[in-house]
C-alpha cells in the first residue's frame, strides 16, 4: 500500500519551454501532497504544499507563478515548471500525505538546455 | 526556520558492526521524527518513525529519540553492505506526521564496507 508514482520519470527541455511533471496516490486518497526539489549532493527541500481543490502554498523563496501546482482531485497533483531555464534543472520530488507520514513518488529527473 | 542538522560523512563502518547516525533539530516544538534511506537517484525511503522520547526498535534498525537534547538518532545493527545509501533525517511539527512538510537534514553518506 501507500504507493505514489510521478510521471515523467525524465525529462529533457529547451530553455524557455514548460514542463508539466504528474504525481499520483495509486492505492489510497490524499488530500495533501508535497513538492520538493533536490539539487545534487543537497538535501530534499520543500518547494510547496498543494491541498486539494484549494491554493497551494509555497515556501518562502519559491515563485508560484513559475511553478504553478494544480491538486484537482484526491489522487492527482501536478507541477508545471513554466519558462524553464537550466538553473532549474533538478530533482523533483513529490509526496502524499498517509495516516503516519508521506508516502514518496519515484522523483523526475529535469534537465534544461 | 527549522533547521536539522546532520555529519554529512562519509561514515564508514565495516560489514557486520553497528551504524550510529545522529541528528540534531532546532524546533523544540517538532513532535514526529522519521528516518529516511535513499539510494543515489532515488527518491527517499521510509525507515523509522519515532514520536516520543525513548528507543524504538524495528528488526536491525533503532531509532532513538531525546526532545530534551533535541537530538535523534538511527542505529543500524548487523550492517550490510545493502545498507550503503544517504541516510536522510525528517522532522515536523505536528504530531501524527504527515500534515505539514518536513524538513529534511543533508543526509549522512553511509559506506558498508564488506
Amino acid at each position: 500500500g501507500a504507493v505514489v508514482s510521478q510521471h515523467p520519470s525524465r525529462v529533457i527541455c529547451k530553455s524557455g519551454t514548460s514542463v508539466k511533471i504528474e504525481c499520483r496516490s495509486l492505492d489510497f486518497q490524499a488530500t495533501t501532497m508535497f513538492w520538493y526539489r533536490q539539487f545534487p549532493k543537497q538535501s530534499l527541500m520543500l518547494m510547496a504544499t498543494s491541498n486539494e481543490g484549494s491554493k497551494a502554498t509555497y515556501e518562502q523563496g519559491v515563485e508560484k507563478d513559475k511553478f504553478l501546482i494544480n491538486h484537482a482531485s484526491l489522487t492527482l497533483s501536478t507541477l508545471t515548471v513554466t519558462s524553464a531555464h537550466p538553473e532549474d534543472s533538478s530533482f523533483y520530488i513529490c509526496s502524499a500525505r498517509g495516516w503516519e507520514t508521506q508516502y514518496f513518488g519515484p522523483g523526475t529527473r529535469l534537465l534544461v538546455l | 526556520q527549522k533547521e536539522v542538522e546532520q555529519n554529512s560523512g562519509p561514515l564508514s563502518v565495516p560489514e557486520g558492526a553497528i551504524a550510529s547516525l545522529n541528528c540534531t533539530y532546532s524546533d523544540r516544538g517538532s513532535q514526529s521524527f522519521f528516518w529516511y534511506r535513499q539510494y543515489s537517484g532515488k527518491s527517499p525511503e521510509l525507515i523509522m518513525s519515532i514520536y516520543s522520547n525513548g528507543d524504538k526498535e524495528d528488526g536491525r534498525f533503532t531509532a532513538q529519540l531525546n526532545k530534551a537534547s533535541q537530538y535523534v538518532s538511527l542505529l543500524i545493527r548487523d550492517s550490510q553492505p545493502s545498507d550503503s545509501a544517504t541516510y536522510l533525517c525528517a522532522v515536523n511539527d505536528l504530531s501524527g506526521g504527515g500534515a505539514d512538510g518536513l524538513t529534511f537534514g543533508k543526509g549522512t553518506h553511509l559506506i558498508i564496507q564488506p
